[in-house]
């Protein structure tokens, strides 16, 4: 079966960094996709991976490693308004994306 | 309209009673989707559209319908609800083109309680 796994719940400090980690299996692979999700809101696409390596934007960065199955998002200077949830998906070999459950992301003052 | 709208915003429905969730588009978007979004689980694909005219199933189809007879419209019918249905409801687009550009948009979403 396909299954994507991430950390239910992180805490983080606000001014600091987290990582957010997703794992995955997938009959095939054609990308990999972070979305952003504030409570009783819709997600918003933060970033996208295909290729090996790290992608940047702005205090955002999301790292992808195909042969591991891997990627995490990187958050810097972390400021209140990021407390969400971030969820990975993966586009499969039939280009539908699969979706993890997500990460609730906390941050402290 | 700017990006993609859903309605309505929220609605208690009987069981056994029908109901259409509306979606609409304007960004000329080819591919349509219907979620759904339980707590606990990632969002759940019920129908997608890759372009008007066609539509396919998606993990969880039972119980819902779509049409797509333009590029902009994407309703999803629940024939006779089942409380099993109560979830939020989230319309998205996307333009399919390939590599990052194949991110999908998402609605503002409908919430639905079926008692």
């Amino acid at each position: 079966g396909q299954n994507i796994d991430q950390p239910t719940e992180m805490t983080a400090t606000e001014g600091a960094i987290v990582q957010i980690n997703c794992t995955y299996q997938t009959s095939g692979f054609n990308g990999l996709f972070w979305y952003q999700q504030h409570a009783g809101e819709a997600p918003t696409f933060l970033s996208y991976n295909v290729l090996d390596g790290l992608e940047e934007k702005g205090r955002f960065s999301s790292f992808l490693s195909r042969s591991k199955g891997y990627s995490y998002l990187l958050l810097k200077e972390l400021q209140m308004k990021d407390s969400a949830s971030y969820l990975c998906a993966v586009k499969d070999s039939n280009y539908q994306l699969i979706w993890g459950a997500g990460t609730k992301l906390i941050i402290k003052p | 309209i700017a990006g993609i709208t859903q309605a309505p915003t929220s609605q208690i429905l009987a069981a056994g009673r029908r109901m259409t969730l509306r979606c609409t588009q304007d960004m000329r978007h080819n591919a349509m989707y219907w979620y759904r979004q339980d707590l606990g689980l990632g969002l759940r694909l019920i129908h997608y559209s890759n372009t008007a005219g066609t539509t396919g199933k998606g993990e969880v189809p039972d119980g819902y319908s779509v049409s797509r007879a333009n590029t902009d419209d994407f309703p999803l019918t629940l024939a006779s609800a089942v409380p099993s249905q109560t979830s939020v409801y989230f319309c998205a687009s996307s333009s399919g083109t390939g590599g990052e550009s194949t991110a999908q948009y998402f609605g503002p979403g409908t919430r639905l309680t079926v008692l």
